[in-house]
């Protein structure tokens, strides 16, 4: 398996619902990561997990809570979401490695979330 | 601040032509630069990873230089398919940022049949 999955593909949710957004990988990546991608613009960085430990927080609002229950799987769970937030939220996972190793991020197809 | 930046920010080429992108940044020192081709709400696909000491890298019909004195970086496209229509981003890492990239504003390259 050398891919990254989302689900779901497509999310449509109102301000007072609570959804969850799933990431899985099983190529033995030990560092994943949580974007958000707005139309027209690059992937801005939310969330860092390395060894299943948060190890970056990009002062996301609360209402995104970010989970990380095994290696394989990251969870981002979201409450009270405001329009604004629609966006494309993609994960990644990249291989254990030092900072200087030749490290590069596989991106997962992403989930397109729609806040009403 | 180190940042990257890309040109032209959107591109329209006939299927067939050849194109190139352009990519400059000021992320120093670095460890690699990245070209990533993204389809419009998917997620990024990686073309092409170089360190440093690379100065090409090609990947079927893609070929990346890299330039370290410079700072700068191209992305050449051979005999355009349609299918190349995506928005092309230009990835930086910087060896004191662990795994953390920097991401250009991207190409939005069109190719019409």
């Amino acid at each position: 398996d050398t891919e990254v999955t989302q689900t779901p593909k497509h999310l449509v949710m109102g301000m007072t619902n609570k959804k969850s957004l799933k990431c899985e990988q099983h190529m033995g990546h030990r560092a994943m990561y949580w974007y958000k991608q707005k139309a027209k613009k690059p992937p801005e960085l939310m969330f860092v997990y390395s060894y299943e430990k948060l190890s970056i927080n990009e002062s996301v609002p609360s209402r995104f809570s970010p989970e990380c229950p095994n290696s394989s799987l990251l969870n981002l769970h979201l409450h009270a979401l405001q329009p604004e937030d629609s966006a494309l939220y993609l994960c990644a996972s990249s291989p254990p490695g030092g900072e200087s190793s030749y490290n590069e991020q596989f991106f997962g197809p992403g989930t397109r979330l729609t806040v009403l | 601040k180190n940042q990257v930046e890309q040109s032209p920010q959107s591109l329209i080429i006939l299927e067939g032509k050849n194109c190139t992108l352009q990519c400059n940044y000021t992320v120093s020192p670095f460890s690699n630069l990245r070209w990533y081709k993204q389809d419009t709400g998917r997620g990024p696909v990686s073309l092409t990873i170089m360190t440093f000491s690379e100065n090409t890298k090609s990947n079927g019909r893609y070929t990346a230089t890299l330039d370290a004195d410079t700072k700068q970086s191209s992305l050449h496209i051979t005999a355009s398919q349609l299918s190349d229509s995506a928005s092309y981003i230009c990835v930086v890492s910087a060896p004191n940022a662990g795994n953390m990239l920097t991401f250009g504003g991207g190409t939005r390259l069109m190719v019409k049949p």
